[in-house]
Order: C-alpha cells, then sequence, then structure tokens
C-alpha cells in the first residue's frame, strides 16, 4: 500500500521557522518526482516546490522563493520542507505528492497544517 | 507563472452528464491532468495525460483536449461525484487551475 505520511506542521509565529518531513512507502520512492503542495483555508491547490527524483533539480513557486528549500534522501525515503520567514499567507494545510512524471501526481499524503499566527 | 482557469462552480442531476473545463495559454502542447478532491480528504488523481484514467478510477471519468481548452467529463454522475475538482499542468513549473465544485443536484 502507497503511503505518505508527512509530518512537523505547528502553529509558529510569524518571521519563524518550520521543517516539514515525509515519510514514503509502498512505491520506489527513488524514481519518482517530489512536489510540496498546500492548500489554505477554504482555498484552492497551490504548488510550492518540486525535487526531481535524483533530488539534483529542484523549483520553487514565486511567494516562497528565497524563503523554503525542498529536499529528499532516497536511502530513507524521506522529503523535507524548510520553511523560514513564515508569514500569515503560509497558513495552510501542506501536502506530500509524488508523481512518475513532472506532469502529474499519482500520490498525496493526507497532510500536515501549519498555521503561522502570533 | 502560467494560469489556468476553471469555473467555480457546476451543476447536474444524478445520472447525468456533467463537463468541467479548463483553459490556458497553448493548452494543447501540455498535458493536462485531472484531481477530485471530496470534502475533507486529500485529492485523487482521476485522469492523467489529457485522457488516461489510473488503474480504479471509475470509466464514467474521461478527459479530451481542444485548442486552449481541456475538459474532464463525467458520465452518468452520481453522488459520490460531489466534489471539488482541480485541473493541473506543468510549464516551468507546476499549475493547478482555481478548481470547480460539482454540486449533485
Amino acid at each position: 500500500e502507497v503511503q505518505l505520511v508527512e509530518s512537523g506542521g505547528d502553529l509558529v509565529q510569524p518571521g519563524g521557522s518550520l521543517r516539514l518531513s515525509c515519510a514514503a512507502s509502498g512505491f520506489t520512492f527513488r524514481n519518482y518526482e517530489m512536489n510540496w503542495v498546500r492548500q489554505a483555508p477554504g482555498k484552492g491547490l497551490e504548488w510550492v516546490s518540486f525535487i526531481s527524483s535524483g533530488g539534483t533539480t529542484t523549483y520553487y513557486g514565486d511567494s516562497v522563493k528565497g524563503r523554503f528549500s525542498i529536499s529528499r534522501d532516497n536511502a530513507k525515503n524521506s522529503l523535507v520542507l524548510q520553511m523560514n520567514s513564515v508569514s500569515d499567507e503560509d497558513t495552510a494545510v501542506y501536502y506530500c505528492a509524488a508523481g512518475y512524471s513532472t506532469n502529474w501526481v499519482d500520490y498525496w499524503g493526507q497532510g500536515t497544517l501549519v498555521t503561522v499566527s502570533s | 507563472s502560467y494560469e489556468l482557469t476553471q469555473p467555480p462552480s457546476v451543476s447536474v442531476s444524478p445520472g447525468q452528464t456533467a463537463s468541467i473545463t479548463c483553459s490556458g495559454d497553448r493548452l494543447e502542447n501540455k498535458y493536462v491532468s485531472w484531481y477530485q478532491q471530496r470534502p475533507g480528504q486529500s485529492p485523487v488523481l482521476v485522469i492523467y495525460q489529457d485522457y488516461k484514467r489510473p488503474s480504479g478510477i471509475p470509466e464514467r471519468f474521461s478527459g479530451s483536449t481542444s485548442g486552449n481548452t481541456a475538459t474532464l467529463t463525467i458520465s452518468g454522475t452520481q453522488a459520490l461525484d460531489e466534489a471539488d475538482y482541480y485541473c493541473q499542468t506543468w510549464d516551468t513549473s507546476m499549475a493547478f487551475g482555481g478548481g470547480t465544485q460539482l454540486a449533485v443536484l
């Protein structure tokens, strides 16, 4: 059974930092491109960041560029999103998402909630 | 960043056909995927590469593209199909449409 389990979501103050993790199982993680996608309360899906299967290529959405960093460890089947200098606009459920191609997402995690508030 | 436009809402009667559109510049040159998201749940892939269905997705879900518009069609719509639907593509980054709330009335 494919599983993507996110963790690390929490209440954080504006300007603070948070590290989200995603543990993958049930599929060959090293063969899949990985993304973080977020969804603010009552809003639609917003792509946040991408990392290639080998970890050599990364992309970021304009709203998080320079503040967030994505990484992966294929030996540990894990994905990380380091979030720095967070603001209220970063409040959302963050999904870990795996795709065999850059063009779609095959698997989604259950999401982890990040709340930015003082 | 690349923009995809969807209607905010679509309504359909049970057993009828629902069509949800997604438009974007030069979309005919890109692959389009569709996701279903029921309230309180994670998204689920229902169509990829414009028209392909993942294993386990009912045949009543189909996808097509024509020019700058992609369409998700749900034939014989059922109450359990009531959900938000998002189109998605990859340009220089991943892009999602704003989502369409499908009401089965």
